[in-house]
């Protein structure tokens, strides 16, 4: 357990409107990653982070926008939202060992726009 | 741009029978990782292999990474209902602290 909490876990939204995801993590991770997960796309990274207010863009970061204002907490905003975005995001964050670069993900959080 | 292509992208097989799973790609990882997904859940770590021609045994699971450490596989022995989801390979470029992801395989065992 990578003490991972995501919010919400579900969520419908209109077309057009804003909507922020939030990431918390207990374990003081400095690598954070939200990603998308489609069928047949497997799982895209979206943005990342390497510190507080250190960010950087996934392959699929038009339409979003990140934030992180503390080692804590990872947000993910979409900005309008389509209904091409309807997915369900994963947070992440990765743990470096002998073995290498090592993701542990969150539960998911479910958007749909309509 | 790397690519990680992983097949078949689809298996629905009988409880006992053995699969195989492949993962294969043009570049040079550092390592290899395999995750296990279910349904409303996020991808856990199974495995993860570093050295070229490495073998790993997980219960049933045979973990192989390719001696160029350009490809995987996944070897399931006896699969079982229990081993039902959606099986990701994940390749480590030391890049950015960012894996490149194969599509998955999703793995129906009936029983």
């Amino acid at each position: 357990d990578a003490g991972i909490t995501q919010s919400p876990r579900h969520k419908v939204t209109e077309t057009g409107t804003p909507v922020t995801l939030r990431c918390h993590q207990t374990e003081n991770h400095r690598y954070m990653y939200w990603y998308r997960q489609d069928p047949g796309h497997g799982l895209r990274l979206i943005h990342y982070s390497y510190g507080v207010k250190d960010t950087d863009k996934g392959e699929v970061s038009d339409g979003y926008s990140v934030s992180r204002s503390k080692t804590e907490d990872f947000l993910l905003t979409l900005e309008s939202a389509t209904s091409s975005q309807t997915s369900v995001y994963f947070c992440a964050i990765s743990e470096t060992d002998g073995a290498g670069n090592t993701i542990y993900f969150g539960e998911g959080s479910w958007l749909t726009v309509v | 741009t790397q690519l990680l292509e992983q097949s078949p992208q689809f298996l629905s097989i009988q409880e006992g029978e053995n699969l195989t799973v492949y993962c294969n790609s043009s570049s040079v990882f550092s390592s290899l990782q395999w995750y296990r997904q279910e349904p409303g859940e996020g991808p856990v770590l199974l495995v993860t292999v570093v050295t070229g021609g490495e073998v790993k045994k997980l219960k049933r699971l045979t973990f192989q990474f390719g001696d160029a450490r350009k490809d995987s596989s996944l070897h399931i022995t006896a699969a079982q209902p229990g081993d039902t989801g959606l099986y990701l390979c994940a390749g480590d470029t030391d890049s950015n602290y960012q894996l490149i992801w194969g599509a998955g395989t999703k793995l129906i065992i009936k029983p």
